[in-house]
């Protein structure tokens, strides 16, 4: 069975500065995709970027990127310039590709953006 | 993308008693995914409907419990039966949408009933 951990529960960042999320992840498939999801105290889930593992570029959008190292089965999330808007919850996940193709998420990571 | 109406958004129930969540989305979708979310924490998968099936349920979830319908390919409920305080969290619905590049590209959720059972 698949595996998603998290290993920092929360993390803080300077507004304007850099930051990166941890997420690592265990499986015996070879194709699958990742996502980042934001969640914010509104409780809505975000997408804030995906990644197809057969691809070996790093995915990116505007200020987000991932770093993927499929081998390390590694998957952080980078995200450049923080804003205030960028504090929430952030999930990894991992959807199978099989079955229902079902999302298994990390633990979550507390982002606080501080001004 | 879909966009998913979720309803409540919020109650609060008596214990012993039930509760009906709604998700109703914006175009036809093929798997809906309803998932537990306790404060501040990660998402926990109750179970999977399919349209026209029984829902599959994951480990440590029954269908007594948690009964859910899905009667067409825009709309699910999930009921939360015989509540109790250890009930009280943050349910939230999912949708896989038919379109392949949709699918592909990511699910969109319900905005989540914040549940209190007292």
């Amino acid at each position: 069975a698949q595996t998603v951990t998290q290993s920092q529960p929360e993390m803080s960042v300077q507004e304007a500065e850099t930051v990166t999320l941890s997420c690592t992840y265990d499986t015996s498939e070879s194709d699958y995709y990742l996502f980042w999801y934001k969640q914010p105290p509104s409780r809505q889930m975000i997408l804030v970027i995906r990644q197809e593992a057969y691809k070996q570029q790093n995915a990116t959008e505007n200020r987000f990127s991932v770093n993927f190292q499929k081998a390390a089965k590694s998957f952080s999330l980078k995200i450049s310039d923080s804003q205030l808007g960028d504090a929430a919850m952030y999930f990894c996940a991992y959807r199978t590709t099989s079955g229902t193709y079902k999302y298994i998420f990390g633990t979550g990571t507390r982002l606080k953006v501080l001004a | 993308s879909a966009v998913i109406s979720q309803k409540p958004s919020r109650d609060i129930c008596q214990r012993g008693t039930s509760l009906t969540i709604q998700c109703q989305v914006d175009s036809q979708v093929t798997m809906m995914f309803w998932y537990r979310q306790q404060p501040g924490q990660s998402l926990t998968l109750i179970a999977t409907a399919n349209q026209g099936s029984e829902a599959t349920y994951e480990s440590g979830f029954v269908i007594d419990k948690f009964p859910i319908s899905r009667p067409n390919l825009t709309f699910s409920t999930l009921t939360v039966s015989n509540m109790s305080p250890e009930d009280s969290s943050i349910y939230l619905c999912s949708a896989q949408p038919r379109d392949r590049g949709e699918f592909w590209y990511g699910y969109t959720f319900g905005s989540g009933t914040r549940l209190t059972v007292v």
